[in-house]
């Protein structure tokens, strides 16, 4: 079993849709959760991040982690074209080890 | 806004070659980081950086990697004798003390191994 599982897409989305995307994880030590944006050929774009369950908003974006469940999400709301990237959620353990384990990422396109 | 800058931006070189991929993280950072991605594959972890020692390295960062710190702005990591499965993309992060986990990561360099 993969350490961190992401439903691959492509998702394609008319915009203004909202927009939820997920990973899941299965090591229990993983309690830091971020999401990344990621342009073709471009490095990845810190988007969010937390280490509580529950949700945390910014803006259209909310992440929401269930630790329970090892399962985090990803909500955009009010999509739009230049939304359309790949989404990559990353995890690290407690402040011991830093090294951030990715997700294979999820493709996002946003029709106009 | 600050951010982590990588140079040169792609680089080519020929299989056996040594490559210095050169970094310059977010000022008042204290950890930095090398990752890289193969086309089509996840982000991986190479290795973390702190008060001037490695801290934590991957199973992929084997003899042939070293990084340095060689002077205050920048951060380096050199690849002694490349391989064709080195070609991925490179990136450098950085993250501060007290944010421990958001690392902040540059744009990368492509390195195609010919």
């Amino acid at each position: 079993q993969k350490e961190v599982e992401q439903d691959p897409g492509p998702l394609s989305v008319p915009e203004g849709a909202i927009v939820s995307l997920n990973c899941t994880y299965s090591n229990s030590a993983f309690q830091y959760f971020m999401w990344y944006r990621q342009y073709s050929r471009k490095g990845p774009e810190l988007l969010m991040y937390t280490y509580s369950s529950g949700n945390k908003e910014d803006g259209r974006f909310t992440a929401q982690v269930d630790k329970s469940s090892k399962y985090i999400s990803l909500f955009i709301r009010d999509s739009q074209p230049s939304d359309s990237a790949t989404y990559l959620c990353a995890m690290s353990m407690d402040t011991g080890r830093r090294a951030l384990t990715f997700g294979s990422g999820t493709r996002l396109q946003v029709q106009p | 806004e600050p951010e982590v800058t990588q140079t040169p931006s792609h680089q080519v070189t020929q299989m056996g070659q040594e490559v210095i991929l050169r970094c310059v993280p977010i000022s008042n950072h204290l950890y930095f980081y090398w990752y890289r991605q193969i086309l089509g594959q996840k982000v991986e972890f190479l290795v973390s950086f702190y008060n001037n020692e490695i801290s934590e390295k991957s199973e992929i960062f084997d003899d042939q990697f070293s990084v340095e710190r060689p002077d205050g702005s920048n951060f380096t990591l050199k690849i002694r004798s490349t391989k064709l499965e080195d070609s991925a993309m490179y990136f450098c992060a950085s993250s501060e003390f007290r944010h421990n986990t958001e690392a902040f990561f540059g744009q990368g360099t492509r390195l195609t191994v010919v």
